[in-house]
C-alpha cells in the first residue's frame, strides 16, 4: 500500500512560474525524500529530509516537512521546460529494515 | 547518471512464463532493492538484499525471487507470469542498509519494462 498522497495529481505551469508539490503520509518517519522520474524511466534523488529539520534547499528546491501535519512540500523556483517530469516523494519508515515507501506522484508540464 | 544499469530495457514474454531481469549496482554498494511501478502509479518495494542474503520483503508472492551476486551484480525472477505482473521494474543500490541512520541515499537503475501478454 501506498504511504505517501501527493497533490496535485497533475500541474501544469508556465515557464519561470513556481510550481509546488505536497505529499502527505501516515506514520512516523525517519526522513523523507523527492525524486524526480522522467518519461516512465530511473528516479533521480532529489533531496533528503530528515524528521528533525524543516526546510532544506538545493538549488531551485526547496522542501519542507511538518511532523506534526505529517506532510512535506516541494517547491520549484523559476521552472523550466526540462523540469518537466513526475515527482514522487518517498518515506523512509522507522521499521529497520523496510526501504521506501513511494505516493503516486505528480505529474508536472512545463509549457515554454 | 546513476551508476545503476539494468537490462533488458524492454520485454515481452506470455502469462505463464518465466523471466528474469538483471541489475548492475555501483561498486561498493552491499544494498539492492527492487521495486515494482504500474503504470500511473509510484514504485512498490519487492525486496531487498545486504551481502547476498534476503533482507526484507513487500507484499509480492513467493514466485518473484531475487539473487544478489558478490560482484554487485543482482537478479529478479519472476514465474508463472500474471497480466498484472506488466510494469516497470526497478533497481537500486545503497551502500548501507535503508533504515540505518544516517540513510543511504538509493541509486536507482533506468529500469526494465516488461509486458505480459
Amino acid at each position: 500500500s501506498q504511504q505517501g498522497e501527493e497533490d496535485p495529481q497533475a500541474l501544469s505551469i508556465q515557464e519561470g512560474e513556481n510550481a509546488t508539490m505536497n505529499c502527505s503520509y501516515k506514520t512516523s518517519i525517519n526522513n523523507l525524500q523527492w525524486y524526480r522520474q522522467n518519461s516512465g524511466r530511473g528516479l533521480v534523488h532529489l533531496i533528503l529530509i530528515r524528521s528533525n529539520e524543516r526546510e532544506k534547499h538545493s538549488g531551485r528546491l526547496r522542501v519542507t516537512l511538518d511532523t506534526s501535519k505529517k506532510s512535506s512540500s516541494l517547491l520549484i523556483t523559476a521552472s523550466r521546460a526540462a523540469d518537466t517530469a513526475s515527482y514522487f516523494c518517498a518515506t523512509d519508515l522507522n521499521s529497520g529494515n523496510t526501504p521506501l515507501v513511494f505516493g503516486k506522484g505528480t505529474r508536472l508540464s512545463v509549457i515554454a | 547518471e546513476t551508476g545503476v544499469t539494468q537490462s533488458p530495457t524492454h520485454l515481452i514474454k506470455t502469462r505463464g512464463q518465466q523471466v528474469t531481469l538483471r541489475c548492475s549496482s555501483q561498486s561498493g554498494h552491499n544494498t539492492v532493492s527492487w521495486y515494482q511501478q504500474a503504470l500511473g502509479q509510484g514504485p512498490q518495494f519487492i525486496f531487498q538484499y545486504y551481502r547476498e542474503e534476503e533482507n526484507g520483503r513487500g507484499n509480492f508472492p513467493p514466485r518473484f525471487s531475487g539473487l544478489q551476486f558478490p560482484n554487485y551484480s543482482s537478479e529478479l525472477n519472476v514465474n508463472a507470469l500474471e497480466l498484472d505482473d506488466s510494469a516497470l521494474y526497478l533497481c537500486a543500490s545503497s551502500h548501507g542498509l535503508a533504515g540505518e541512520t544516517p540513510t543511504d541515499t538509493q541509486y536507482f537503475g533506468p529500469g526494465t519494462r516488461l509486458t505480459v501478454l
